[in-house]
C-alpha cells in the first residue's frame, strides 16, 4: 500500500524554465510534508517542508503547494538550472517524531 | 562538521558474516532514523529512536536486524547473518521533534553506508 505516491518517474526540462514536480497521498493522518533532492551516491538533502496548516511556502527558487482536500502536494523549481539534476523525492510524516513515508522519486533533468 | 555522519561509507561483506553501522546524529538532535533503499527501490523506514529508547521498530525487516542508540546520540545498526538481500544503501537521519513548530522535526540525513552482501 503505497501511501505517498510521485507518478512521474522522470522529468526533462530546459534550463529556465519552470519545473513541476508532483505528489500525491493518501493517509489523510499526514500533516507535515517534505521535499528531498538525492544525488548519486550521497544522501538526501532536505529541500523545503510544508505544515498541513498552509497551503504554500516559498523558500528562493523552491516552492511547494499544497491542496489538502485533493491530498496532493507540489514543488515549483524556478528558474530550473542544471545543478538542480538529480532525484526528488516527497515525504509526510503524521507527528512530531514520526517516521517518514516516501514516494517514489522523480528524477529530474535539466537540459542547458 | 555539523551534519548527520556515517560510518562505514562502504562495507563488502559475505554472506552469513555480522556487519555494524554506525552513525553519528547532528548534535542536539533527540530523535534518530534509520532507513535503507535498496536498489531500484525507494526508501524505506527501518527504526526510530527517541532518546535511547525504540518507540517504532516497525520496518526492521527480521529478527537479524537491531539497532541501539546510547548516550542519546551514537547508533549502531546491526544485521547478523547477512543475506544477498540485504543489499543496501542504509541511511541515518536526525531531527529535533517537539519545537514550537513542525520545522524543527525535519529530518536531515546522513550520506549513508553502501552495503554489499557477495
Amino acid at each position: 500500500d503505497q501511501q505517498v505516491k510521485q507518478n512521474s518517474p522522470s522529468l526533462s526540462v530546459q534550463e529556465g524554465r519552470i519545473s513541476i514536480l508532483n505528489c500525491d497521498y493518501t493517509n489523510s493522518m499526514f500533516d507535515y510534508f517534505l521535499w528531498y533532492k538525492k544525488y548519486p551516491a550521497e544522501g538526501p538533502t532536505f529541500l523545503i517542508s510544508i505544515s498541513s496548516i498552509k497551503d504554500k511556502n516559498e523558500d528562493g527558487r523552491f516552492t511547494v503547494f499544497l491542496n489538502k482536500s485533493a491530498k496532493h502536494l507540489s514543488l515549483h523549481i524556478v528558474p530550473s538550472q542544471p545543478g538542480d539534476s538529480a532525484v526528488y523525492f516527497c515525504a509526510a510524516s503524521k507527528a512530531a517524531g514520526n517516521k517518514l513515508t516516501f514516494g517514489g522519486g522523480t528524477r529530474v533533468l535539466v537540459k542547458p | 562538521g555539523a551534519g548527520v555522519s556515517q560510518s562505514p561509507s562502504n562495507k563488502v561483506t559475505e554472506k552469513g558474516k555480522d556487519v555494524e553501522l554506525r552513525c553519528d546524529p547532528i548534535s542536539g538532535h533527540t530523535a534518530l532514523y534509520w532507513y535503507r533503499q535498496s536498489l531500484g527501490q525507494g526508501l524505506e523506514f527501518l527504526i526510530y529512536f527517541q532518546g535511547n529508547s525504540a518507540p517504532d521498530k516497525s520496518g526492521l525487516p527480521s529478527d537479524r536486524f537491531s539497532a541501539e542508540r546510547t548516550g542519546g546520540s551514537v547508533s549502531t545498526l546491526t544485521i547478523q547473518r547477512t543475506q544477498q538481500e540485504d543489499s543496501a544503501v542504509y541511511l541515518c537521519a536526525s531531527s529535533f521533534p517537539g519545537g514550537t513548530t513542525r520545522s524543527t522535526d525535519t529530518q536531515y540525513f546522513g550520506p549513508g553506508t553502501r552495503l554489499t552482501v557477495l
